[in-house]
């Protein structure tokens, strides 16, 4: 099974600031086959980000996701008040589908 | 637009048993890939099962043995049949659609996930 180690495990920034999640993956993701999801409390995880920076439907533009081979990243620019949760990412690159630790960002 | 529901949650013990369904609107579960993540409390996402509309079906490791996948046809719904359960099995639950992409090195399906049900909480507790 691929692993994937998320940092940091909390950010806290203010609104307007921009945030950077990390991905690494243990193994060559090939196609950059990476994806991204928010979580808010008692909810269950949307999907942000496929292919490691196509957006999903609806997602606002100040999310992007970057990356390649073993390191990605989702950024948000310019923080929402909204944007409090928790960002998991999920490698799809070989079976089974697998996550990572996960990412709380915070709005002071 | 898809919206996927889970039902059957609950309380039980150790080494009981505990059914699940799942469930949607503008959506069959039953003619397409449909799968099952479960998030343990305070904890990270678990792939659970993939089950293909041909009617393939993956489990993890750490469930295969003990939890059974099964459509109800007449009900458009999934079922986890989950036996000999264990307290590291407590988590919630969640229905998913699985986007296929491609197939891996091994011929398996890979693929995200692109609708999620609220899920359905399962304790496991003396």
């Amino acid at each position: 099974e691929i692993a994937l180690t998320q940092s940091p495990d909390t950010l806290s920034l203010s609104p307007g600031e921009r945030a950077t999640l990390s991905c690494k993956a243990s193994e060559f993701l090939r196609n950059n086959f990476l994806a991204w999801y928010q979580q808010k409390p008692g909810q269950s995880p949307i999907l942000l980000v496929s292919g490691a920076s196509s957006r999903a439907t609806g997602v606002p533009d100040r999310f992007s996701g970057s990356g390649s081979e073993t390191d990605f990243t989702l950024l948000i620019s310019g923080l929402e008040p909204e944007d409090s949760a928790m960002y998991y990412c999920q490698q799809y690159s070989s079976s089974p589908p697998t996550f990572g630790g996960g990412t709380k960002v915070e709005i002071k | 637009e898809v919206q996927l529901m889970e039902s059957g949650g609950g309380l039980v013990q150790p080494g009981g048993s505990l059914r699940l369904s799942c469930g949607a609107s503008a959506f069959s579960v039953t003619s397409n890939y449909i799968a099952w993540v479960r998030q343990a409390p305070g904890k990270g996402l678990e792939w659970v099962s993939v089950l293909y509309p041909g009617g393939t079906i993956y489990y993890a490791d750490s469930v295969r043995g003990r939890f059974t996948v099964s459509r109800d046809f007449s009900e458009d719904t999934l079922q986890l049949q989950m036996n000999s359960l264990r307290v590291e099995d407590t988590a919630v639950y969640y229905c998913a659609t699985p986007h296929p992409v491609d197939y891996d090195r091994s011929g398996l399906l890979i693929y995200y996930f692109d609708h999620w049900g609220q899920g359905a909480r399962v304790i496991v507790s003396s």
